[in-house]
């Protein structure tokens, strides 16, 4: 089983400011990592898939890259708004079992 | 818009069985797959196992047989059968689609509390 490892596991944060959220696999996914956010009493929702190709709907100031090694990952958010205060998740899907990371909660400070 | 709806007992017995539904509306279940993935009070998403369009099935090996996931194709329900649970088995319950078993979850339902207790 892959397992996927996130930092920080909470971060406070402010408005406007610029949020990274990293995820690192314990062996290599390739490009087959997926972010979702998860509110309080909501499913989650997909935000980026295959590191970094954006889907329709979610604000451009989300966005995923990784360092090429197939086990680094970065969640970015350019600028902070209060409504993306959440849980975050990465996600593999390069082989089954299925996994995801343990999630980063955000908080306002 | 395709709505993925959980539906079943919010209370089982330890011991018994957990079986729940879900209803797909405003699109087929194929050419897709649908998993099911829960999550524990202050815990993190687990997958429990998925099943295609054509009825083949892979499940979670942490949870050592104890899952069955089914699909009707022609009411366009995906079911969930968890036998023998323990309290560790309390979370909420989502349904997922994916454009294939191995693939990112593009649509949720909204999810069910089941909670485990005599």
């Amino acid at each position: 089983e892959i397992v996927l490892t996130q930092s920080p596991d909470f971060q406070s944060v402010t408005p406007k400011e610029k949020v990274t959220i990293t995820c690192r696999a314990s062996q290599s996914v390739g490009n087959s990592l997926h972010w979702y956010q998860q509110k309080p009493d909501q499913s989650p929702k997909l935000l980026i898939k295959y590191t970094s190709q954006s889907i329709s709907g979610v604000p451009s100031r989300f966005s995923g890259s990784g360092s090429g090694s197939g086990t680094d990952f970065t969640l970015n958010i350019s600028s902070l708004e209060g409504e993306d205060i959440a849980t975050y998740y990465c996600q593999q899907s390069s082989s089954l079992p299925i996994t995801f990371g343990q999630g980063t909660r955000l908080e306002i400070k | 818009q395709v709505q993925l709806q959980e539906s079943g007992p919010g209370l089982v017995k330890p011991s018994e069985t957990l079986s729940l539904t879900c209803t797909v509306s405003g699109d087929s279940i194929r050419p897709f797959a649908w998993s099911w993935v829960r999550r524990p009070p202050g815990k993190g998403l687990e997958w429990l196992g998925y099943v295609s369009d054509s009825g083949y099935s892979n499940h979670n090996p942490s949870l050592n047989s104890r899952v069955s996931i089914s699909v009707d194709t022609s009411n366009n329900l995906v079911s969930l059968n968890l036998y023998y649970v323990t309290a560790a088995d309390t979370a909420v319950y989502y349904c997922a689609r994916s454009g294939t078993g191995r693939n990112c979850f593009d649509h949720w339902g909204h999810g069910t509390l089941v909670i485990v207790s005599s």
